[in-house]
């Protein structure tokens, strides 16, 4: 069973750009969430899907967007990109909304000049 | 959800036990504790998890006291592979699964 794939896997960006992030989840997964994770401040939550409805949304400002497929499949879009905007972006996901184990994919990590 | 602390870090040498804390003193009831490590440059990586008995896959084994205040994550014979971040996360069951607070970890080095 392939695992959770993440595109593109690393990308270099300038300030005032924006970026669209794409995830794959586990065949049959239909919840698939997002992370940041930076130096600074560790793994945070951005936001989760679950049969196209945003379900769940962390701290983060407003330039910071996603949509889930029919599929499955889901994207992220960051938009007005800054220079804290670089980091590792993980998705995640799991078959259903009643389990907390989650399948997290490599990550794509994203630097922003 | 409760708050969990955790050594920054600890070094285990191969093939011998590693035993890695976690105290959460303000766990509800109803709060899991889940167990995830992430291998550097990597994706974090489920481990285990329990409510109130002791668990254990082919991974590792969680022991939780009686008053569940703490925990230890046990890998039984640690391999250099073994080195990595470990997380211990407290979660409320129900639809929120998807949303892990994650702390500073524990960073393990096995030595050879």
């Amino acid at each position: 069973k392939a695992g959770v794939t993440q595109t593109p896997r690393y990308l270099i960006k300038t300030r005032g750009q924006q970026v669209t992030l794409s995830c794959s989840p586990i065949s049959g997964h239909r919840s698939v969430s997002w992370y940041q994770q930076t130096p600074g401040q560790g793994l945070q939550f951005l936001f989760e899907y679950f049969s196209e409805t945003q379900r769940n949304k962390g701290n983060f400002p407003g330039r910071f967007s996603g949509r889930q497929f029919s599929n499955s499949r889901s994207e992220m879009n960051v938009s007005t990109l800054e220079l804290g905007d670089s980091a590792l972006y993980l998705c995640a996901s799991r078959p259903g909304l009643n389990t907390g184990e989650l399948f997290f994919g490599e990550g794509s990590r994203l630097t922003v000049l | 959800d409760a708050k969990t602390t955790q050594p920054p870090s600890m070094d285990c040498a191969e093939g011998r036990a590693a035993n890695l804390p976690c105290n959460h003193s303000t766990i509800s009831g109803n709060e899991y504790v889940y167990w995830y490590r992430q291998i550097h440059s990597q994706g974090p990586q489920y481990i285990i998890h329990g409510l109130k008995n002791n668990e254990t896959n082919e991974m590792a084994s969680l022991i939780i006291t009686e008053d569940r205040k703490s925990s230890t994550l046990i890998l039984p014979h640690a391999t250099l592979r073994d080195t990595a971040v470990y997380y211990c996360i407290v979660r409320v069951g129900g639809d929120s699964w998807g949303k892990l607070q994650f702390g500073a970890g524990t960073q393990v080095v096995v030595t050879p």
